[in-house]
């Protein structure tokens, strides 16, 4: 099993550029998560899925989206980068909900000039 | 408002020492406290702890839970090089749509030196 893969590693997008950060599991885990990390920080829910179809907001979710139309894909959209969407971004995705083990992917480095 | 705080920020160890880090933290609906090592990437899992006072352990590390205190210890015996990461603490955070999902700290940086 690959777990969860993530694509790119690493972007730089100037301001006002749109892209897709895009997240693959092969566990068929219902639940996907995409985070978030700034330097120093820890890691903030930007949106979640509990299963193909359904979404919802994390904790950080302005000027991103998300769809589910897999159980195995999550892509993360970026509309209109900012500079404060500069961070380190990481797909997420457990069996059941987030009290359990989750994996992560290996993080897409942003930086938006 | 929700909030998870560890300490301390980073630590400075020689090899062979023993560490404790520490977790706090105030959530709505507590279910579990999860404790993930973060290297150069991705988070991995270390434990899971949801009844207080029962420890866990993996070889040198170690972890337990006091839900009356709302706070967990995590305790590295014997340190080594590759101990070096960042040590994040989760708990549950309860969202509006009634979904459980993870709330992290800041982190522990710890630095094991030869």
């Amino acid at each position: 099993n690959a777990g969860v893969t993530q694509t790119p590693k690493f972007r730089i997008l100037k301001i006002g550029q749109s892209m897709t950060l895009q997240c693959t599991q092969d566990m068929n885990h219902n639940y996907m998560y995409w985070y978030r990390q700034d330097p120093g920080m820890g890691l903030k829910l930007i949106y979640y899925s509990v299963g193909a179809g359904i979404t919802d907001k994390g904790e950080v979710p302005n000027g991103y989206n998300v769809s589910r139309s897999t159980t195995e894909d999550f892509p993360l959209r970026l509309e209109l980068a900012a500079p404060s969407q500069t961070s380190v971004y990481f797909c997420a995705s457990s069996y059941f909900d987030g009290a359990y083990e989750q994996y992560f992917g290996p993080g897409t480095r942003l930086t938006v000039t | 408002e929700d909030k998870v705080v560890q300490s301390p920020l980073s630590l400075v160890v020689h090899e062979g020492d023993t560490v404790t880090l520490n977790c706090s933290y105030e959530v709505t609906n507590f279910r579990s406290l999860l404790w993930y090592k973060q290297e150069k990437k991705a988070p991995t899992f270390l434990f899971m702890l949801t009844s207080s006072g029962i420890e866990k352990k993996s070889g040198r590390l170690s972890s337990i839970l006091d839900k009356k205190e709302l706070s967990s210890i995590l305790n590295i015996t014997a340190t080594q090089t590759g101990d070096s990461a960042i040590y994040l603490c989760a708990v549950d955070h309860r969202y509006q749509t009634g979904a459980n999902n993870l709330f992290f700290g800041t982190g522990t940086r710890l630095t094991v030196i030869p």
